[in-house]
């Protein structure tokens, strides 16, 4: 099984640039996220998505778009690169957010990008 | 703004011993609690799902308990053994279904052989 699929697994950017960090899982999961890690602190959430074509802003969205066109897919993008936006960055997918152990996340293995 | 404080942030042990950290959370309009191990160089995998004031959880020498009264979560290990080195993380969501996760720092376990 692959679960959820990141690519690519280490990026280097120039401030300014623009790129797309991808996402996918297998699961049929109807609820996906994106996080980013910086160090000593915890995941925080930039986006969500509930189903196809529903997204939602998280706790740090500035800087970042999605979109969710298929329940498979879930592209994070980056418009104009910042330093500000080195980080890891991890997608993951749930099946359900009504209690109990479906509602667990499955994670991708993270994107380390760094914008110089 | 919603809190998760985890403590201690790192612990190192001897191979054998047992251990135990903890996720402390808001008390208030709580909806779930999660746990999750995170291995160096790996991808945070899930440990429990933890919902019920008085939950008990366990899978193998792993085990959790929740107090949503007071707002605090324990995850024991028994017998620590060097597989067991990798960062926990606790998070937790309240506001019903459509709270999102807020994850602590994460406590990191060094298990020396």
């Amino acid at each position: 099984n692959a679960g959820v699929t990141q690519t690519p697994k280490f990026r280097i950017l120039k401030i300014g640039q623009s790129m797309t960090l991808q996402c996918t899982q297998d699961m049929n999961h109807n609820y996906m996220y994106w996080y980013r890690q910086d160090p000593g602190m915890g995941l925080k959430l930039i986006y969500y998505s509930v189903g196809a074509g529903i997204t939602d802003k998280g706790e740090v969205p500035n800087g970042y778009n999605v979109s969710r066109s298929t329940t498979e897919d879930f592209p994070l993008r980056l418009e104009l690169a910042a330093p500000s936006q080195t980080s890891v960055y991890f997608c993951a997918s749930s099946y359900t957010r009504n209690r109990g152990e479906n509602e667990k996340l499955f994670f991708g293995s993270g994107t380390q990008l760094s914008v110089l | 703004i919603l809190n998760v404080e985890q403590s201690p942030q790192s612990l190192h042990v001897q191979e054998g011993d047992s251990t135990n950290f903890t996720c402390s959370f808001p008390s208030s309009n709580f909806y779930a609690l999660h746990w999750y191990r995170w291995e160096t160089a790996k991808s945070p995998e899930a440990l429990f799902v933890m919902t019920l004031n008085g939950d008990e959880k366990k899978k193998g020498r792993i085990s959790a308990t929740l107090n949503t009264k007071e707002g605090y979560s324990y995850l024991y290990i028994k017998g620590s053994q060097p597989e067991d080195s990798a960062t926990y993380l606790c998070a937790f969501r309240s506001g019903g279904s459509q709270g999102n996760l807020i994850f602590g720092k994460g406590t990191k376990l060094s298990v020396k052989p």
